[in-house]
């Protein structure tokens, strides 16, 4: 029974295109998370939801719009995909990010074309 | 906001060796450091972490240390297997809202 779920696993698409990337979590955590790892392995953040509640957004281009419909769900919607935007994206859940960590999915690589 | 920093950047080990990965922080309030172990192709998990509150800690053959003085702290791998293999990454939590890694280390253990 995976704790945290990211669909789809693999996603190729043109420049130009838009798609989307589902999380789910069934460990009860109110906090989720999307990272975006580059080639060079570098885990960023990009959003963070507390609750259906977005606490963090970082720089990242307005073509990148996350959706948190209820606390155990967090989607991230893409625009207009460009060719920079290849890379694996993680979606993560914590209950206590300050004292427990993430428990992290098992990512989705993206790669435009 | 925190500043993760993280040493080396690869190590290669030979097998039955010692490994040591090295971060520095630079929010003296950042009082969580986890350490998460990536397999090609994997998700990164978490495999051990320590508190503020803590100077050391150990499970089996990994070790984390913490100088809260300097900032810094370090992941301690003995008698490293071929399985260890993988990229190590050094977090902080920041605000108690979010963790910010380090740019990872990929160790390579040769047997």
């Amino acid at each position: 029974d995976t704790a945290v779920s990211q669909t789809p696993k693999y996603l190729v698409t043109q420049m130009g295109n838009d798609k989307s990337i589902k999380c789910e979590q069934n460990l009860g955590h109110d906090t989720m998370y999307w990272y975006k790892q580059d080639s060079k392995k570098f885990l960023k953040i990009m959003f963070s939801y507390n609750n259906k509640e977005l606490i963090i957004n970082e720089t990242v281009p307005n073509r990148f719009s996350p959706k948190s419909p209820d606390k155990a769900h967090l989607n991230l919607h893409i625009n207009s995909l460009e060719l920079g935007d290849s890379a694996v994206y993680f979606c993560a859940s914590s209950q206590d990010p300050g004292r427990r960590g993430y428990t992290f999915g098992s990512g989705t690589r993206l790669t435009v074309v | 906001g925190e500043n993760v920093e993280q040493h080396p950047s690869t190590l290669s080990v030979q097998e039955g060796d010692s490994a040591v990965i090295k971060c520095t922080y630079s929010d003296s309030a950042s009082n969580y450091f986890p350490w998460y172990k990536q397999e090609l192709g994997k998700r990164p998990q978490l495999i051990i972490d320590i508190r503020s509150n803590v100077g050391e800690k150990k499970d089996q053959r990994i070790a984390v240390t913490l100088n809260k003085t300097a900032k810094h702290f370090s992941l301690h791998i003995t008698e490293t297997q071929p399985e260890d293999s993988a990229v190590y990454f050094c977090a902080a939590s920041e605000y108690g809202n979010k963790l910010v890694f380090g740019a990872g280390t990929i160790l390579r253990v040769k047997s």
